[in-house]
């Protein structure tokens, strides 16, 4: 079974300009998270979808960053237009739909976006 | 608000040796506490989880952990680290609500590397 799956694993782009992130959940988990990591700082929640929609966006640093996730199967990270301090590590994570019990959330692998 | 302290950045252990990451943290009530790896050009995975009950955990990989109330900690312990253990590691903490509970505060990650 594939895991959740990250692409580009590595973005460079100009200030201004406009990038997106695409993570593709594991097969039939309902829920998907956003986290953002900077560097040298924590990793930090940025939103939360349950199959396509938003459950919780609080997390969301400003309205230059656009979640979508129709269908309810890949999602997209959309920033625009990008500043300096969005550089960093975006990290998607998927998990089955709750029941009852805590299911575990399984993490892609990252994309390293630096804007210069 | 929520928070999680990691107070060692790197650590540096000699294979074979004992190894142990602390981990505090500041919540409202006793939440949902992970340790997490993330190994070079890997996703993070999870190492171990408290709920409740048995105040000391076993993971995966030979890894334990103790909640400790009394001192809001939740240290990561292994009794013989293989040179394979280098990696960075992040405790989190998550609420004990329905809906998920993978909404996750992290802290800033010990980095650890282990000499030969």
């Amino acid at each position: 079974e594939a895991g959740v799956t990250q692409f580009p694993s590595h973005s460079v782009i100009e200030k201004g300009q406009t990038v997106t992130l695409r993570c593709d959940p594991i097969s039939g988990h309902d829920n998907l998270y956003w986290y953002r990591r900077v560097m040298g700082k924590e990793i930090k929640f940025l939103l939360h979808f349950v199959k396509e929609s938003k459950q919780d966006e609080s997390g969301m640093p400003n309205n230059r960053f656009l979640a979508e996730r129709t269908g309810g199967t890949y999602s997209t990270l959309k920033v625009q237009p990008a500043e300096l301090e969005d550089s960093g590590v975006y990290f998607c994570a998927s998990s089955q739909e709750w029941t009852g019990r805590w299911t575990e959330a399984f993490f892609g692998q990252g994309t390293r976006l630096t804007v210069v | 608000a929520q928070s999680v302290t990691q107070p060692d950045i790197h650590i540096t252990v000699s294979e074979g040796a004992s190894l142990e990451l602390r981990c505090n943290y500041s919540y409202g009530a006793t939440p949902y506490l992970f340790w997490y790896v993330q190994s070079p050009g890997q996703g993070l995975q999870l190492l171990l989880k408290y709920f409740s009950g048995d105040t000391l955990v076993q993971g995966i990989k030979g890894f334990e952990a103790e909640f400790k109330r009394s001192q809001s900690s939740f240290n990561l312990r292994k009794p013989s680290v293989h040179w394979s253990d280098a990696a960075e590691y992040f405790c989190a903490v998550g609420p004990i609500l329905t809906g998920g509970g993978n909404k996750l505060t992290f802290g800033t990650g010990t980095q650890l590397k282990v000499e030969l």
